[in-house]
């Protein structure tokens, strides 16, 4: 497609329970990006694909986060017995990255995740 | 690693006023400079960027402006419209390729 595509647009899942969320980055992009942003607040920085160097997990809050990409392509961010403080929107991006390259991210419109 | 501040993070406007919003970073390294709008709902969307070889850039009623030397930068909105009205952000991307560091965000509200 043309855009960064996510899915669900919006998930509601109850305290413990295990989720994943899926990103389809713009073909041919190098990076992917995972942001958290809580209502009302700025972007918090997750985690960093870039080609297959080793991912930047820098920014993910607790070892019950991680996320995969597979094949260079799709990303998946898993969130496991999640806690009402997950409850936010979970932004992917992706960009076109190398040697030279500066170029801005490409946002999906997220996935609004609430936990109960 | 980098370090962006984005002041104000709120401001209010009557529509044909001009708005302006300004950040620092501190990644003397830093070249390329990006600032999204967010609207209610949707992801952040790229409308205007700089590299650190041009100190201004202008697209219709947006501009960009770049002081290399006193790391800010900052952007401007002239005749300001309600439909202007959204969280901005503004980013730079230094010597960690391809990571970019995101300001907190202003939310500009243009009354009518």
């Amino acid at each position: 497609g043309a855009g960064v595509s996510q899915s669900p647009s919006n998930k509601v899942t109850e305290k413990g329970k295990d989720v994943e969320l899926r990103c389809d980055p713009i073909s041919g992009h190098t990076a992917l990006y995972w942001y958290r942003q809580s209502l009302g607040q700025g972007l918090e920085f997750l985690i960093y694909f870039q080609g297959n160097s080793a991912p930047d997990k820098s920014g993910l809050p607790s070892d019950r986060f991680s996320a995969e990409r597979t094949g260079g392509s799709v990303s998946t961010l898993t969130i496991q017995r999640t806690q009402q403080e997950d409850s936010a929107v979970y932004l992917c991006a992706s960009s076109l990255v190398g040697q030279g390259l500066r170029n801005g991210y490409t946002f999906g419109s997220g996935t609004r995740l609430t936990v109960v | 690693g980098e370090n962006v501040e984005q002041h104000p993070s709120t401001l209010s406007v009557q529509e044909g006023d001009s708005a302006v919003i300004k950040c620092t970073y501190s990644d003397s390294a830093s070249n390329y400079f990006p600032w999204y709008k967010q609207e209610l709902g949707k992801g952040p969307q790229l409308i205007i960027d700089i590299r650190s070889n041009v100190g201004e850039k202008k697209d219709q009623r947006i501009a960009v402006t770049l002081n290399k030397t006193a790391k800010h930068f900052s952007l401007h909105i002239t005749e300001t419209q309600p439909e202007d009205s959204a969280v901005y952000f503004c980013a730079a991307m230094g010597s960690t390729l391809g990571r970019l560091y995101f300001g907190r965000g202003t939310q500009l509200t243009v009354w009518p």
